[in-house]
């Protein structure tokens, strides 16, 4: 069965900084993508980025990262220049299965960007 | 501009007083999902729709219901809330390459 692992429950990093969010996943399928979400403390949980496990390169958007190690079954999210703004929940998350709709979450870290 | 939007975004109801909660998607995306969260912990799936095709989670409680009238609407009753139901409650569409677009969620307390 699909399983996602993020085993930082809590982060501090300094402003104008780098962190590397971790997630290990653990899948039999081929195919497979791998996402990470934001969510500030207001609640709204926001895409950040994609990567499919075919995809030749990492995924970048903008400030974010993802370091994709495929062998290892890792996906960890790195995010450059930290700003505060960036102080929320990163979830790590995973479709469940083939043929499914469904997807499984990390259990979250809670990162805190510092002045 | 928004893309998914729940409304209310904060709602209080009484212990055992039917609410509902409603969401809307101007994506025009097949699959919409509704999910409770928990402080700090993760969300979890309670339905989700593919068109009009139900799909319930074996471990939600009867006392939710969904509602899918047509592709861009998706409402959530709760028909006799408790103390415990109180929750974030993220709407979501499936839309390209398998992403997730969540809306802004509703915060349900249950006096």
């Amino acid at each position: 069965a699909q399983k996602i692992t993020q085993t930082q429950p809590g982060m501090f990093v300094q402003e104008k900084e780098a962190v590397t969010l971790d997630c290990t996943y653990d899948t039999s399928d081929q195919s497979y993508g791998l996402f990470w979400y934001k969510q500030p403390s207001s609640g709204e949980m926001i895409f950040l980025i994609y990567q499919g496990s075919y995809d030749e390169q990492n995924a970048t958007e903008g400030r974010y990262s993802l370091n994709f190690q495929k062998a290892r079954k890792s996906a960890n999210l790195v995010i450059s220049a930290s700003q505060l703004g960036d102080s929320a929940m990163y979830f790590c998350a995973m479709r469940e299965g083939p043929g499914t709709y469904k997807y499984i979450f990390g259990t979250g870290t809670r990162l805190k960007v510092l002045a | 501009d928004a893309m998914v939007i729940q409304n209310p975004r904060y709602q209080v109801t009484q212990f055992g007083k039917p609410v509902t909660l409603s969401c809307s998607q101007t994506l025009n995306h097949n699959v919409m999902y509704w999910y409770q969260q928990k402080s700090s912990q993760a969300p979890k799936l309670l339905f989700h729709y593919y068109d009009k095709d139900f799909n319930n989670e074996a471990d939600t409680p009867d006392n939710f219901q969904s509602r899918r009238p047509n592709t861009s609407f998706c409402f959530l009753d709760i028909r006799s809330p408790g103390l415990g139901d109180a929750a974030m409650y993220l709407c979501a569409t499936r839309g390209l390459r398998e992403t997730q677009y969540f809306g802004p969620g509703t915060r349900l307390l249950v006096l």
